[in-house]
């Protein structure tokens, strides 16, 4: 079974702290994603990495970062933390291609956070 | 005129009902189209995908895609509570990884 861990479920930040969300997939894909999803706006891409190292800015990257240091783990990152950053972030994982049957993306279960 | 467009519901229908969620697209380009599900406090899962017009069977589940109309729609047939979840409709180009999903839709199976 794929597996894409987040490292936390819920947060609580201050607005104006960095704050770092990590993921991790063990099952050797080379793309992995973040999106945050909020109530009437559906899912949306923050970042995509499709390689170590390698990153492309999705449809609302502003305030955001990322960092894929190593293939299984993507990490995002919250340079300095505000209120309107308070959503659901999702994670996900995939293999590369164009093939839909084998470029499914997998989501974690998602870390809920909080910037008051 | 939005890419994606999806009903939010709520819907709520009683058990062993025929459910039919659907979604509207306006960019010709969408090839890939997928249904995803996902359980409350929970990541989406994928239920199902198609590539081209037609129907598509699982179950009691079956996706269906009219691409002349840029319509898709997931038809459950059965329902259970266990289907009580949000679903979200999804799709791409052929050649580019980037999925654009609808706002999903929450279904409720009452017993």
């Amino acid at each position: 079974d794929v597996k894409v861990t987040q490292s936390s479920r819920y947060l609580v930040k201050r607005t104006g702290e960095k704050v770092f969300l990590e993921c991790v997939q063990d099952m050797d894909h080379e793309n992995m994603f973040w999106y945050r999803q909020d109530p009437g706006l559906g899912l949306r891409l923050i970042y995509f990495s499709y390689d170590v190292k390698m990153k492309e800015k999705g449809d609302i990257p502003e305030g955001y970062s990322v960092s894929r240091e190593k293939k299984e783990r993507f990490s995002l990152i919250l340079e300095s933390a505000s209120t309107n950053q308070t959503s659901m972030y999702l994670c996900a994982s995939s293999y590369p291609g164009t093939d839909l049957a084998k470029n499914i993306q997998y989501f974690g279960a998602g870390t809920r956070l909080s910037v008051l | 005129q939005k890419e994606v467009e999806q009903d939010p519901g709520p819907l709520s229908v009683p058990e062993g009902a025929i459910v039919s969620l659907n979604c509207t697209y306006s960019n010709s380009a969408f090839q890939y189209f997928m249904w995803y599900r996902q359980y409350s406090r929970k990541g989406p899962e994928l239920l199902m995908y198609t590539y081209s017009s037609g129907n598509k069977e699982d179950g009691r589940f079956t996706a269906q895609v009219d691409k002349s109309s840029k319509y898709i729609s997931l038809f459950i047939r059965d329902s259970q509570p266990s289907d009580s979840a949000t679903y979200l409709c999804a799709m791409r180009g052929g050649s580019n990884y980037k999925l654009t999903f609808g706002k999903g839709t929450l279904l409720t199976v009452n017993p």
